[in-house]
C-alpha cells in the first residue's frame, strides 16, 4: 500500500520556525518532484512550492507568500521531503499537504501532476 | 501568476443530473489543466489531468474538455457519492495555482 505521510505538525507560537516532514511508504520519491500545498481552515488549496527531482537538477520554487521564509528540501537516501517553515505568520495556519507529481500517458504525451497527496498534517500559529 | 477562476462556487443538484464547473485561466495554459476532488476532512484527489484524461479508477461519469484559457468538468449522472469541493489545478508553470472551488451539493 502506498502512502505520503506527513509529520511535525502542530500549534507553534508567530515567528517561531517549524519544520515538516514527509515520508513515503511503499512509494518512491526519490525521482519524483514534490510539492507542497497547504490549505486553510474552510478555505480553498494553495500551492506552497515544489523541489523537482535530481534528474531535473533538485531546483525548488516557492509562492510569492512564502518565498524567503519557506525551504523545501529531500533526501533520497531516506526517502525524506521536508518543508522549513520559519518566520511564521498567523496566516500561514492550515493544513499541509505533501504531494508527488507523477509522469501520466495522456492524449499521446506525458504530463507532470499533483497526482499522489499525504493525509495532511494541521499547523496552528497562534500565540 | 496564473489566475484560476472556477464558477459557479457552489451548486446543487439532483441524483441523476448533469452538472459542470467551468474555470477560466487568465492566460493560455494549453491543456495543462487538472481538476481535483476534496470531500470534508480528506486529502484532495485528481479527477482529471491533461485537461481531458481520467485518472486511473476514476469513474467515466467525470470528463473533462477545453484548451487555452476555458475549461469545462462535466459529471454525467450526478450520485450521492459526488457531493464534495471540486478544485482546478494549472500546471502550466509554477507556481501551480488552484482555482478556488465549486462546491457540489445534493438535492
Amino acid at each position: 500500500d502506498e502512502h505520503l505521510v506527513e509529520s511535525g505538525g502542530g500549534l507553534i507560537q508567530p515567528g517561531r520556525s517549524l519544520r515538516l516532514s514527509c515520508k513515503g511508504s511503499g512509494v518512491s520519491l526519490g525521482d519524483h518532484s514534490l510539492t507542497w500545498v497547504r490549505q486553510s481552515p474552510g478555505k480553498g488549496l494553495e500551492w506552497v512550492g515544489l523541489i523537482r527531482s535530481r534528474g531535473y537538477g533538485g531546483t525548488t520554487d516557492y509562492a510569492a507568500s512564502v518565498q524567503g521564509r519557506f525551504t523545501i528540501s529531500r533526501d533520497d537516501s531516506q526517502n525524506m521531503a521536508y518543508l522549513q517553515m520559519t518566520s511564521l505568520k498567523i496566516e500561514d495556519t492550515g493544513v499541509y499537504y505533501c504531494v508527488r507529481d507523477d509522469l501520466l500517458l495522456g492524449s499521446g504525451s506525458y504530463w507532470h501532476v499533483d497526482a499522489h497527496w499525504g493525509q495532511g498534517i494541521p499547523v496552528t500559529v497562534s500565540s | 501568476d496564473i489566475q484560476m477562476t472556477q464558477s459557479p462556487s457552489s451548486l446543487s443538484a439532483s441524483v441523476g443530473d448533469r452538472v459542470s464547473i467551468t474555470c477560466r485561466a487568465s492566460q493560455g495554459i494549453n491543456t495543462y489543466l487538472n481538476w481535483f476532488q476534496q470531500k470534508p476532512g480528506k486529502a484532495p484527489t485528481l479527477l482529471i489531468y491533461a485537461a481531458s484524461s481520467l485518472q486511473d479508477e476514476v469513474s467515466s461519469r467525470f470528463s473533462g474538455s477545453g484548451s487555452g484559457t476555458d475549461f469545462t468538468l462535466t459529471i454525467t449522472s450526478l450520485q450521492p457519492e459526488d457531493s464534495a469541493i471540486y478544485y482546478c489545478q494549472q500546471s502550466y508553470r509554477t507556481p501551480r495555482t488552484f482555482g478556488q472551488g465549486t462546491k457540489v451539493e445534493i438535492k
